[in-house]
């Protein structure tokens, strides 16, 4: 079975600094979509980025970046010029190509903290 | 505008009670999902339905049951068999491919007095 691990249960970032959330996860498949979703104090997860694992390439959204490591079944997330609005607790999930649910695994979550 | 609406916000049931939670798209999604979700934790998956009058459990279906009369609608019954149903539920709905997006609903946060 798949799992997801995110290790920092809480970050922090200074205002327009850069921060990085970290993701690993298990699998024995070769083909499968990685996202992160953010997910704010109304509780609404967002969609903030996804990755094909058959992308060499990594996904970027303006300010948001992943650093996907295929090897290592690593997908970090990067936030440059962090603001406020970003505070919020952030998702990694995983979803199998060959899972008929097409359901998402989700990580633990990293709660970030932004200080003005 | 197209979104996913669930009602109510707050749901407070006592025991030995079923209640329902609603949840409906104006997005044409074939495919919902109900998830789950603890403190501290990720969301976990209770059903799914990839097309009207059909829906599958998920990884954590007992004490749960589901309906899917209409593409639009998919709601959530948690029963009285469910142990411990205080967690905040959010459903969500797809194109129903395997290359596509899940969109999430506002959520439902159920309380058990």
């Amino acid at each position: 079975a798949q799992t997801v691990t995110q290790s920092q249960p809480e970050m922090s970032v200074q205002e327009a600094e850069t921060v990085t959330l970290s993701c690993t996860y298990d699998t024995s498949e070769s083909d499968y979509y990685l996202f992160w979703y953010k997910q704010p104090p109304s509780r609404q997860m967002i969609l903030v980025i996804r990755q094909e694992a058959y992308k060499q390439q990594n996904a970027t959204e303006n300010r948001f970046s992943v650093n996907f490591q295929k090897a290592a079944k690593s997908f970090s997330l990067k936030i440059s010029d962090s603001q406020l609005g970003d505070a919020a607790m952030y998702f990694c999930a995983y979803r199998s190509r060959m899972d008929s649910s097409y359901k998402l695994i989700f990580g633990s979550g990293t709660r970030l903290l932004v200080r003005p | 505008d197209g979104g996913i609406t669930q009602s109510p916000k707050y749901l407070f049931r006592k025991e030995g009670q079923n209640v329902t939670l609603s949840c409906e798209q104006n997005l044409n999604h074939d495919a919902m999902y109900w998830y789950r979700q603890d403190p501290g934790q990720g969301l976990r998956l209770i059903y799914y339905s990839q097309i009207v009058n059909d829906f599958q459990k998920g990884d954590i279906a007992e004490g749960y049951s589901v309906s899917r009369e209409k593409k639009e609608s998919f709601p959530l019954t948690v029963t009285s068999a469910q142990k411990n149903p205080t967690a905040f539920y959010l459903c969500a709905s797809s194109i129903g491919s395997r290359w596509d997006t899940q969109y999430f609903g506002p959520g439902t946060r159920l309380t058990v007095l």
